[in-house]
């Protein structure tokens, strides 16, 4: 298994350009999150997904957006793209357990600056 | 989700072990401990979770004190590669809630010296 996949490693956007960061697991995971982490900084999550159809706000959801069409892929969506959102990107996903503890696993990140 | 504290950093020799604790004084019942890493650019790595039980596995050990508050994060014989931010994190377990994401703080710094 290749586990959590993200694409691109990489990239620069100007203020106001668009992007859709990739991310995709192989695992058959139900749940997908979306977390960001500024400089020194933990990570703070941006949006979930329980299963395909299915997403809801994290913490941090402004600025962004997402969509799971199928169990497998979970695109993040800056539409309009601020300095603020400068930040490294982490996709993780989990296997729900019905009630017991279940552990999330991540990709290797997207680093993001705008300017 | 309970509050966890780590020490900011840690220095450990290599070959020798890393001991890392963390408090969790106000940790529920059914709250899980929960240890990731995060090395230097990359995703966290989870590396072990437990209860109330000591847990092994081929990581790392943890040791959960009788009453829960605090947790000790054992890495046997550390190297250089185990250079990392060690995140000690206490999660109520899904039981149809809807706290789904883990809460990183700033953990520990380990830092293994040659």
């Amino acid at each position: 298994n290749a586990g959590v996949t993200q694409t691109p490693k990489f990239r620069i956007l100007k203020i106001g350009q668009s992007m859709t960061l990739q991310c995709a697991q192989d695992m058959n995971h139900n749940y997908m999150y979306w977390y960001r982490q500024d400089p020194g900084m933990g990570l703070k999550l941006i949006y979930y997904s329980v299963g395909a159809g299915i997403t809801d706000k994290g913490e941090v959801p402004n600025g962004y957006n997402v969509s799971r069409s199928t169990t497998e892929d979970f695109p993040l969506r800056l539409e309009l793209a601020a300095p603020s959102q400068t930040s490294v990107y982490f996709c993780a996903s989990s296997y729900p357990r019905g009630g017991k503890s279940e552990t999330q696993y991540f990709g290797p990140g997207t680093r993001l600056l705008v300017l | 989700d309970a509050k966890t504290t780590q020490p900011t950093s840690m220095d450990c020799a290599e070959g020798r072990a890393a001991n890392l604790p963390c408090n969790h004084s106000t940790i529920s019942g059914n709250e899980y401990v929960y240890w990731y890493r995060q090395i230097h650019s990359q995703g966290p790595q989870y590396i072990i979770h437990g209860l109330k039980n000591n847990e092994t596995n081929e990581m790392a050990s943890l040791i959960i004190t009788e009453d829960r508050k605090s947790s000790t994060l054992i890495l046997p014989h550390a190297t250089l590669r185990d250079t990392a931010v060690y995140y000690c994190i206490v999660r109520v377990a899904r039981s149809g809630g809807s706290n789904y994401k883990l809460t990183f703080g700033k953990g520990t710094l380990l830092t293994v010296n040659p």
